[in-house]
């Protein structure tokens, strides 16, 4: 249980153009979600939480007009990269909060090459 | 403004020998401490996680501690085995759930 899913893997887009990203919990339904960005060979960052039916919570420095965020159900959060650019490559992690064990499961990432 | 550190930054052993990985927290104000196992290029896998109340986790070859008053924890690794190679992540948890990653140990088990 508590498997978390994220679609697409991996992606390719022109400098410019938006990119959405899903995040899905699979087995469990999560009121809160988080989006994290990691660049090679470095840690996980926090970009924002995700909360089901509210506006989500950006961290300090996170452009909320770039990375659009969107928790329309208990299972379903997305993440949109408007106008990437190519300093916007990176993988792009989720989690869900499982609540009644108030633990995080991640899902396997998304990596994003803006060309 | 929270800080964990990570040592050493990576660690290469041969295979079955026993290890330690530490991780420490600047504020000790903290709700539980997780760590994470990280392939390359893959999501994170929870390994263990630690309430601030409880003083160490077991699963099978893995036993990770927290002392929160020094604000240090170590994750052990027994007999370990070329499949443990990976990225070991420590992460603390504070208000509203928000966890605090440090920059990861690369571990490598040579066979």
């Amino acid at each position: 249980g508590a498997v978390v899913s994220q679609h697409p893997s991996w992606v390719i887009c022109k400098s410019g153009t938006s990119v959405k990203i899903e995040c899905r919990s699979l087995d469990f339904q999560a009121t809160t979600m988080f989006w994290y960005r990691q660049f090679p060979k470095q840690s996980l960052m926090l970009m924002a939480t995700s909360n089901e039916g509210s506006k989500a919570t950006y961290e300090q420095g996170v452009e909320k007009d770039k990375f659009l965020i969107n928790h329309a159900s208990l299972t379903l959060s997305t993440l949109t990269v408007t106008s990437a650019h190519p300093e916007d490559s990176s993988f792009y992690i989720c989690s869900a909060l499982r609540g009644e064990v108030a633990e995080q499961y991640f899902g396997p990432g998304t990596r994003l090459t803006v060309t | 403004k929270q800080e964990v550190t990570q040592i050493p930054a990576a660690l290469s052993v041969p295979e079955g020998e026993n290890l330690v990985l530490n991780c420490s927290f600047t504020d000790s104000a903290i709700y539980n401490l997780q760590w994470f196992r990280q392939d390359p290029g893959k999501g994170l896998t929870s390994l263990l996680l630690i309430q601030s109340s409880q003083r160490e986790q077991t699963s099978g070859r893995l036993n990770a501690s927290l002392d929160k008053s020094s604000g240090r924890s170590t994750l052990y690794i027994a007999a370990s085995q070329p499949g443990d190679s990976a990225t070991y992540l420590c992460a603390v948890i504070q208000g509203a759930q928000k966890l605090v990653f440090g920059q990861g140990t690369r571990l490598t088990i040579n066979p």
